[in-house]
Order: C-alpha cells, then sequence, then structure tokens
C-alpha cells in the first residue's frame, strides 16, 4: 500500500536559519503531495501542494518539489522563524484508490530558537 | 466562513464505556472525512463520505466504531465499547468533493479522547 516516510524529530534551529524536512513516499501512479502544518493548539492547515512531476509547491516562505525519479518531496525555507515552531507532516493522495483519502507520514516537530 | 466544527474537544472515559463524537463540515462540502490521530503518528483515515453514502471505510474497526451522516452535513462518530488504545485525536476533515482528483481538505481542531 502507499506509505509516506519523514525524518523524525524534533528538529531545532536557530532563528534564521535553513530549514530541510525529508519527505519520501511509495505508491503506485501518480499520486499528489502535499505538506499540512499544526501549530500549537490548532487544527491541520495545508501548507502546500504538488500535483505532477516537478512540480514546486510553495506558500510562506516554504517551498517543496515533486521529484519523480527519487519519489521525494522535501520542505525547505530559507529563513525559519520562532512562529515557524509546529508539527509538519507530508501526505499523499493516490487517485487510484477511492476517494481522496490522504496519507500522512508521522510527522516533524519543527523548534525555532530566537 | 466557518471553518469544520467539532465536539466536544476533550473526553476523558473509562475503557468499555461508549463514547461519541460531532462534527459539522464547511457549508457545502459534501465529501467528509474521520481521521485517527495517535500521539506521535500521522492521522489515519477512518473512513469518508460523499454526501450521505460510504466511500472508504476499509480501516474503520467495524466490531467498535460506527459511523453515520444521515443528511449528508453533520456526522456522528460513535465508539462502543472503547479500548485502551483508542486514546487518540479524533479529527474531522471536509472538502468539496466531486470528480476532480483533488480538492483541498480542511480539518476540524479534533476531539481529544482518553481512554483510561
Amino acid at each position: 500500500g502507499d506509505s509516506v516516510t519523514q525524518m523524525e524529530g524534533p528538529v531545532t534551529l536557530s532563528e534564521e536559519a535553513f530549514l530541510t524536512i525529508n519527505c519520501t513516499y511509495t505508491a503506485t501512479g501518480y499520486p499528489s503531495l502535499f505538506w499540512y502544518v499544526q501549530y500549537p493548539g490548532e487544527g491541520l492547515q495545508l501548507l502546500l501542494k504538488a500535483t505532477k512531476a516537478d512540480d514546486k509547491g510553495s506558500n510562506k516562505g516554504f517551498e517543496a518539489t515533486y521529484r519523480k525519479e527519487t519519489t521525494s518531496f522535501h520542505l525547505e525555507k530559507g529563513s525559519v522563524q520562532v512562529s515557524d515552531s509546529a508539527v509538519y507532516f507530508c501526505a499523499l493522495i493516490n487517485p487510484n484508490n477511492a476517494g481522496n483519502m490522504l496519507t500522512f507520514g508521522g510527522g516533524t516537530r519543527l523548534m525555532v530558537k530566537p | 466562513e466557518a471553518g469544520v466544527a467539532q465536539s466536544p474537544r476533550y473526553k476523558i472515559i473509562e475503557k468499555r464505556q461508549s463514547v461519541a463524537f460531532w462534527c459539522n463540515p464547511i457549508s457545502g462540502h459534501a465529501t467528509l472525512y474521520w481521521y485517527q490521530q495517535i500521539l506521535g503518528q500521522g492521522p489515519k483515515l477512518l473512513i469518508q463520505f460523499q454526501n450521505n453514502g460510504v466511500v472508504d471505510d476499509s480501516q474503520l474497526p467495524k466490531d467498535r466504531f460506527s459511523a453515520e451522516r444521515l443528511k449528508g452535513v453533520d456526522s456522528t462518530l460513535k465508539i462502543q465499547p472503547a479500548k485502551l488504545e483508542d486514546s487518540a485525536v479524533y479529527l474531522c476533515a471536509s472538502s468539496q468533493g466531486g470528480t476532480v482528483s483533488y480538492n483541498e481538505q480542511f480539518f476540524g481542531p479534533g476531539t481529544r479522547l482518553t481512554v483510561l
């Protein structure tokens, strides 16, 4: 079945540091890929998405590129802020499956220190 | 626009008791999802509705879990009887639905269940 693997946290960075959170996936066909973010005390929010190979999703300074050759969708940000502290989830939707079920990775907690 | 509403936000019960969760999706959203998020893990789909019909319930433990969406709007998820391993956050999400391969899912704040 489909699966998503992301690096374990927590990831602790100083403000203005460069961020990379690795994500790889296993799925048949051509899934759509997503990053969701969960801020403390809040619900899951869509951060960015990419629906085909070589697409780059971007939002709030975060970027991720859909790499089919390496089955990866790594999340990057050039300069993190304290307000970026949250849990980040990589996820996919496989159009071969019934419905639009999201398959999530285990999440990576990011802690940014001032 | 109001988001996805869930209640209660927190629930503590003893094992073998019953519990029910309620979800009100975003107005006009045809598709509703229930996910289970165990501490330290990503959410896992339990059941998906399209209007009042079930699209996917393959991961719902049907011996103890049930869900309904009778009028195609609100939904309830029930656990009877609860086990210790059911302790988790139960997330409800909704999307516009239809035949598009992807529609953004909007998540509610979740219900945190603790089974003692």
